[in-house]
C-alpha cells in the first residue's frame, strides 16, 4: 500500500525556516517524481514544486511564489522528500502536502497525496 | 499559466442524482486534465487522469470527457460519500494549475 507521511510543520516567525519531510512507503520511490503542494485556510490546492526522479535528473521546478526560496530535495536511501522553506512569510501559511507522481512525463497526475502538515507562519 | 475555471461553484444535489461539473482551460490542453475529490481535512483523492481515465479503485459512477479546453465531470449516480469538493487540475504545462473547485452538497 501507497504512503505518504509529512512531517516537520508548525508554527514559525516571518523570515525564518522550515524543513518538511515526506516519508514514503509500498512504492518503488526512486522510479517517481514528487510534488509539493499547499492549500492555505479555506482556499483552494496550489501547486508549490515538484522534483523529478534520478532518471530524468532529479531536477526540479517551482512556482513562481516560491522560486529562491525555497528548495525541494530527494534521499532515495530513504524514501523521503524533503521542502526546505527559507524567508517564510505570513502568506506561506497553509497545510503543505506531498505526492507521488503518476503517469508518464507526458501524462502526469497526482496519483497518491500524503495527509497533509500545517504549516502557520506568524509573529 | 493556463487558467482554470470551473462552474458551478457550488451545487446542492440528492442521493441518486446526476450531477455534471464543467471545467474550462484559458487555452487549448488537450487531454491533460485530471479530477481530484477533496473532504473536509482530508487530502485531494485523484478520480480521474487524462480527461477520461478511471483511477483504480474509484467507482464507475464517475466518468469524465472533453479535450481542447472543455471538460466535464459526471457522477452518475450521486451517493452519500460523494458529497465533497471537485478539482479540476491541467497537466499540460508547468506549472499545473487547479480549478477554483466545485463543493457539492446535500440539498
Amino acid at each position: 500500500e501507497v504512503q505518504l507521511v509529512e512531517s516537520g510543520g508548525g508554527l514559525v516567525k516571518p523570515g525564518r525556516s522550515l524543513r518538511l519531510s515526506c516519508t514514503a512507503s509500498g512504492f518503488t520511490f526512486g522510479d517517481y517524481a514528487m510534488s509539493w503542494f499547499r492549500q492555505a485556510p479555506g482556499k483552494g490546492l496550489e501547486w508549490v514544486g515538484f522534483i523529478r526522479s534520478k532518471a530524468y535528473g532529479g531536477t526540479t521546478e517551482y512556482a513562481a511564489s516560491v522560486k529562491g526560496r525555497f528548495t525541494i530535495s530527494r534521499d532515495d536511501s530513504k524514501s523521503i522528500a524533503y521542502l526546505q522553506m527559507n524567508s517564510l512569510k505570513t502568506e506561506d501559511t497553509a497545510v503543505y502536502y506531498c505526492t507521488r507522481v503518476g503517469g508518464t512525463v507526458v501524462t502526469y497526475y497526482f496519483d497518491y497525496w500524503g495527509q497533509g502538515t500545517l504549516v502557520t507562519v506568524s509573529s | 499559466d493556463i487558467q482554470m475555471t470551473q462552474s458551478p461553484s457550488s451545487l446542492s444535489a440528492s442521493v441518486g442524482d446526476r450531477v455534471t461539473i464543467t471545467c474550462r482551460a484559458s487555452q487549448s490542453i488537450s487531454s491533460y486534465l485530471n479530477w481530484y475529490q477533496q473532504k473536509p481535512g482530508k487530502a485531494p483523492k485523484l478520480l480521474i487522469y487524462a480527461a477520461s481515465s478511471l483511477q483504480s479503485g474509484v467507482p464507475s459512477r464517475f466518468s469524465g470527457s472533453g479535450s481542447g479546453t472543455d471538460f466535464t465531470l459526471t457522477i452518475s449516480s450521486l451517493q452519500p460519500e460523494d458529497f465533497a469538493t471537485y478539482y479540476c487540475q491541467q497537466s499540460y504545462s508547468t506549472p499545473p494549475t487547479f480549478g477554483p473547485g466545485t463543493k457539492v452538497d446535500i440539498k
